[in-house]
């Protein structure tokens, strides 16, 4: 069965701090994996979307690494700011899954304190 | 674009009676999908269209729940009746094929749904 599984499942850290995310999946076979950020009161927005050939991808503060070997990805958020509160959503496809070939992680829910 | 706009954004209901959630999808996107989302589950993934059509509603909990699709622009997810074990967030979400894995999902806003 397909599973993503997502930790530490909160956290919460001082503004300005680095933090990492981690996403383990056992999704095959493997096609994508897409990182979401989702606010409170609104519905996830992509931040990153991986392939089994890239290891490392950025989007601004965020960066995304993905080892397809041992099926782990993680999100690292660098100088964290008030606005990165959030839960974090990790999201595999599977190849020839179809438009419904998603398996979604429960997310990390981030709080940045000030 | 507007986005994904998605109607009530919060409903409070009473146990039995029906609800029914709307949806319009982004203009021009062949896919069109309704999640539910719990602290205990996370997303679920209920029923999807494609071009109008339900594809796929395995996901659809109960006979309670029907959606539909009329139009290229607008979606319903009706409860009825109601239990207070459908308190969730439901979101609507759109997407362009072909590569729909690739380009992902556009989400609405979601509807807060509390039966009492």
């Amino acid at each position: 069965k397909n599973q993503v599984e997502q930790s530490p499942q909160s956290l919460i850290i001082l503004e300005g701090k680095n933090c990492t995310l981690q996403c383990n999946y056992t999704v095959s076979p493997f096609s994508n994996l897409r990182w979401y950020k989702q606010d409170t009161g609104r519905g996830p927005v992509s931040l990153t979307i991986m392939t089994f050939s890239e290891n490392t991808k950025s989007n601004g503060r965020y960066t995304a690494t993905l080892d397809a070997d041992t099926k782990q990805s993680s999100l690292h958020i660098t100088a964290s700011q008030l606005s990165d509160s959030a839960s974090y959503i990790c999201v595999v496809s599977a190849q020839g899954g179809g438009a419904d070939g998603l398996t979604f992680g429960k997310g990390t829910h981030l709080i940045i304190q000030p | 674009d507007a986005g994904v706009i998605q109607s009530p954004r919060h409903e409070v209901t009473e146990m039995g009676q029906e609800v029914t959630l709307r949806c319009k999808p982004i203009s021009g996107h062949d896919y069109l999908f309704w999640y539910r989302q719990t602290m205990m589950r996370g997303l679920e993934l209920l029923i999807y269209f494609n071009n109008n059509v339900p594809i796929d509603d395995s996901g659809m909990p109960e006979d309670r729940f029907s959606a539909k699709m009329p139009n290229a622009s607008f979606s319903t997810l009706k409860i009825q009746p109601s239990e207070p074990r459908d308190s969730a967030v439901y979101f609507c979400a759109s997407s362009l094929a072909p590569s729909i894995q690739y380009y992902g999902y556009t989400f609405g806003s979601g509807t807060r749904l509390t039966v009492v």
